[in-house]
């Protein structure tokens, strides 16, 4: 199994560009999550997914995009880069399961460069 | 809202020393805790879990003990290798969330 893979591991984008970050998973996770992780700040969550179809914001949104057309797939789009979106990115997948909370599952992460 | 509260680092340790991360946090209700390490150039996994009071989730010799009374679950390992340096970071989810709220991350040097 892949597990969670995403593309590209590096991008360097011009102050105004767009581009999509994409992320699949082939383990059938319901739940899907954007994260970003600043340096020593932790990984604070961008967007998540339950389902397809269906997204939601997370704790930092402002800038980014997603949608959910699959299962497998949960791409990110940066509409207009800015300096500040530089970051490394994060996705992940986990499939709840009764009470308790079951693992997230990472990418390899996205290291993205706005200058 | 929820948050985790980890020690600072970075923190160097010598091999075969003992290791302790300190991380407590604030929630409401009763939350799972992770810890999650890093290694470089690498995504997050999953290290050990405790889904209820007084669980010690352990995995490749780390262990840690949800404790209740004093909201914490630091994670410890009586003799560190060089192959643990890492980043860790703590973590929760709760209220019946899948999402989850990390610490800062602590890194780890271990050296020879």
């Amino acid at each position: 199994n892949a597990g969670v893979t995403q593309t590209p591991k590096f991008r360097i984008l011009k102050i105004g560009q767009s581009m999509t970050l994409q992320c699949a998973q082939d383990m059938n996770h319901n739940y899907m999550y954007w994260y970003r992780q600043d340096p020593g700040m932790g990984l604070k969550l961008i967007y998540y997914s339950v389902g397809a179809g269906i997204t939601d914001k997370g704790e930092v949104p402002n800038g980014y995009n997603v949608s959910r057309s699959t299962t497998e797939d949960f791409p990110l789009r940066l509409e207009l880069a800015a300096p500040s979106q530089t970051s490394v990115y994060f996705c992940a997948s986990s499939q709840p399961s009764g009470l308790a909370s079951h693992e997230q599952y990472f990418g390899p992460g996205t290291r993205l460069t706005v200058t | 809202g929820d948050s985790v509260t980890q020690m600072e680092g970075p923190v160097t340790l010598s091999e075969e020393a003992f290791l302790t991360i300190n991380c407590t946090y604030t929630a409401t209700g009763y939350p799972s805790l992770f810890w999650y390490v890093q290694y470089p150039g690498e995504g997050l996994q999953l290290l050990l879990k405790a889904t209820k009071a007084d669980d010690k989730g352990s995995n490749k010799g780390f262990e840690a003990t949800y404790r209740k009374e004093t909201t914490s679950f630091h994670l410890e390992k009586g003799s560190v290798q060089v192959s643990d340096s890492a980043v860790y970071f703590c973590a929760l989810s709760g209220g019946g969330s899948e999402k989850l709220v990390f610490g800062k991350g602590t890194k780890l040097t271990v050296n020879p």
